[in-house]
């Protein structure tokens, strides 16, 4: 199967600070999606991706798709106690198989 | 309405229940997902189907039965599970476009004893 790597693995920050994760891979994807997971439940889609070199901000979140379609960051600004979670990128081909990178979770101290 | 709803929350079975997991979408999509998630790790992919036909079955052991009733039920059958089943079971839904957005549930905690 596809490899995505995510990285960091984990973060410590101090409220306020401005975080930033990326997702790579030695595959081409058609689509990047961004989720945030809470403990115990379904990850929550943050943002979706569906061109090279597309930026989209969703809030304090900002996520862009690779030019070469093989990566995708995700930078979270002004962090927040609510941002702490795990977070997981996932590449897309087709319908089908959606590939997730390992997650980043997220600590944030207030 | 991007909701995907999953019943039970919890489940505990011992491992001579047969019990099932229920999913529901009512997105208009056409695939539909189970996946099984343990602790601090990522979803990992056990059935797709595709227009209500099992098109992806990733090896899972045959004690775990999917049914796709109608395009906007998903049920997962389990029986004589193992201890080592236990996990977050999420089910997911996508369109089957060129904007390939995947959709999850909740999950359903499942326990064997």
């Amino acid at each position: 199967g596809q490899q995505l790597n995510q990285s960091p693995q984990s973060m410590f920050i101090q409220e306020g600070e401005d975080v930033s994760m990326n997702c790579t891979s030695s595959s081409i994807f058609n689509t990047w999606l961004w989720y945030k997971q809470e403990p115990g439940e379904g990850p929550v889609l943050l943002i979706a991706l569906y061109k090279a070199g597309e930026l989209t901000s969703n809030g304090r979140l900002t996520a862009q798709f690779g030019i070469t379609r093989k990566d995708s960051f995700l930078n979270i600004s002004a962090s927040i106690p609510s941002d702490v979670g795990i977070y997981f990128c996932a590449g897309v081909y087709n319908f089908n198989k959606f590939y997730f990178g390992s997650g980043t979770k997220l600590n944030v101290k207030p | 309405d991007t909701e995907v709803t999953q019943t039970p929350k919890h489940l505990v079975m011992g491992m001579t229940n047969k019990k099932s997991l229920k999913c529901e979408q009512h997105m208009g999509h056409r695939a539909m997902y189970w996946y099984k998630q343990k602790a601090k790790k990522p979803p990992e992919l056990m059935f797709v189907y595709s227009y209500e036909k099992l098109s992806i079955n990733e090896s899972v052991p045959s004690r775990f039965s999917p049914e796709c009733p109608n395009s906007s039920l998903l049920n997962l059958h389990l029986h004589a599970l193992q201890p080592e089943d236990s996990a977050l079971y999420l089910c997911a839904s996508a369109g089957t476009t060129n904007t390939d957005t995947q959709y999850f549930g909740p999950g359903t905690r499942l326990t064997v004893l």
